[in-house]
């Protein structure tokens, strides 16, 4: 069963607090994604990586960073965590191979920054 | 840009009802464009796909049809469940770079009613 794991499901950070959210995956996929989701504003796309070492700003990069040291694992830092990044954070991975293939989630990470 | 535009929820309805969830979208070329669906705790996972005009997707009694003349992807089912209550996403998948995100609607919520 193919699987990409975030490692926690909830976290409570304070303010001003460097924050790690880790996401593996299993698949032996090039590309990995963070989105964050929250209300009325659906999915929206954080950073992504499509090797080792690469990595590409999506649509609202600022405040966070990533690292893609190995091809199984993408971490996403929030480099001083504040309350506006209180939110749910979804980790992906898709093979490379064309638009028609399937991206996987994690089951999230629930962010909340005190 | 690439965009999807979904319709606003929540969408509320009695069991064994019709289930329409428009989806229209923005893009160059010719994108693949898919439905996700996000149970209550956990996170995505593809309900179905389209990869070119005309093509319909299909999965669990829902489906949808590729319509590039009117640049959509409606989501239908005919007789909808409790256990249908969920968040849909529609995104899409442009071919134009590796390691492209996907591209999501900002979802619709399904509150079905036994």
């Amino acid at each position: 069963d193919v699987k990409v794991t975030q490692s926690s499901r909830y976290l409570v950070k304070r303010t001003g607090e460097k924050v790690f959210l880790e996401c593996v995956q299993d698949m032996d996929h090039e590309n990995m994604f963070w989105y964050r989701q929250d209300p009325g504003l659906g999915l929206r796309l954080i950073y992504f990586s499509y090797d080792v070492k690469m990595k590409e700003k999506g649509d609202i990069p600022e405040g966070y960073s990533v690292s893609r040291e190995k091809k199984e694992r993408f971490s996403l830092i929030l480099e001083s965590a504040s309350t506006n990044q209180t939110s749910m954070y979804l980790c992906a991975s898709r093979k490379t191979g064309g638009a028609n293939t399937e991206a996987f989630f994690g089951q999230g990470t629930r962010l909340t920054v005190v | 840009g690439n965009s999807v535009t979904q319709m606003e929820g929540p969408v509320t309805l009695s069991e064994e009802a019709f289930l329409t969830i428009n989806c229209t979208y923005t893009a160059t070329g010719y994108p693949s464009l898919f439905w996700y669906v996000q149970y209550p705790g956990e996170g995505l996972q593809l309900l179905l796909k389209a990869t070119k005009a005309d093509d319909k997707g299909s999965n669990k009694g829902f489906e949808a049809t590729y319509r590039k003349e009117t640049t959509s992807f409606h989501l239908e089912k005919g007789s909808v469940q409790v256990s249908d209550s969920a968040v849909y996403f529609c995104a899409l998948s442009g071919r134009d770079q590796a390691g492209t995100a996907l591209i999501f609607g900002k979802g619709t919520t399904l509150s079905v009613s036994s």
